[in-house]
């Protein structure tokens, strides 16, 4: 499929549990983010990639990490998922000719 | 990034046309006005940007006034399918950078029959 994908769509995991959630996307966009989204709060960036192998910190990437080996994927990992990482998740890709950020459609993720 | 204020709901009979206002009052020369939408359980998705002249697309207008602290966004035709958080964003507009979006609280648009 074309465009930007991200899966799973909806997660339930337990306290302490590892989990990755995926992002793919076909454009060979070099920049990639996640960004997180609560009640209250708004989007709250994560984590972005400028390129293959290189991330950078956003606004809010404690618990989390991310990796970049092949341009269209960018996953997200929650090494030991707490309850506050309870969101959801939007990843979005832009490439280096336009201003605008294409996002994906989401993961709900539920940590019990 | 400058900070942007934005109503916090508003209303819009369908089928008339929706101005959405911002303001940016501390908005820097080089920096550029986006406008984002979210429509319910949906990933945002980008309408328009501009940096000092009014802009348009298939989706909506722009209008920057002219000391640039303020602007609008016009839905020429509000449908249902407008109904949404529509978000303000300043910033640099380089392409060359990561040009980090930070969205705030928007203005949630209400489209009415």
């Amino acid at each position: 499929d074309a465009g930007i994908t991200q899966s799973p769509r909806y997660k339930i995991t337990e306290t302490g549990r590892q989990v990755t959630l995926m992002c793919h996307q076909t454009w060979s966009h070099s920049y990639m983010f996640w960004y997180r989204q609560d009640l209250g709060h708004g989007l709250r960036l994560i984590y972005y990639s400028a390129a293959a192998d290189i991330t950078d910190k956003g606004e809010v990437p404690d618990g989390y990490v991310v990796s970049r080996s092949k341009t269209e994927n960018f996953p997200l990992t929650l090494e030991s998922a707490t309850r506050s990482q309870t969101s959801v998740y939007f990843c979005a890709s832009r490439g280096t000719s336009g201003y605008e950020q294409y996002f994906g459609p989401g993961t709900r993720l539920t940590v019990t | 990034d400058a900070k942007t204020t934005q109503p916090p709901s508003m209303d819009c009979a369908e089928g008339r046309a929706a101005n959405l206002p911002c303001n940016h009052s501390t908005i820097s020369g080089n920096e550029y006005v986006y406008w984002y939408r979210q429509i319910h359980s949906q990933g945002p998705q980008y309408i328009i940007h501009g940096l000092k002249n009014n802009e348009t697309n298939e989706m909506a207008s722009l209008i920057i006034t002219e000391d640039r602290k303020s602007s609008t966004l016009i839905l020429p035709h509000a449908t249902l399918r407008d109904t949404a958080v529509y978000y303000c964003i300043v910033r640099v507009g380089d392409t060359g950078t990561a040009s980090k979006l930070t969205f705030g609280t928007g203005t949630r648009l209400q489209v009415t029959l």
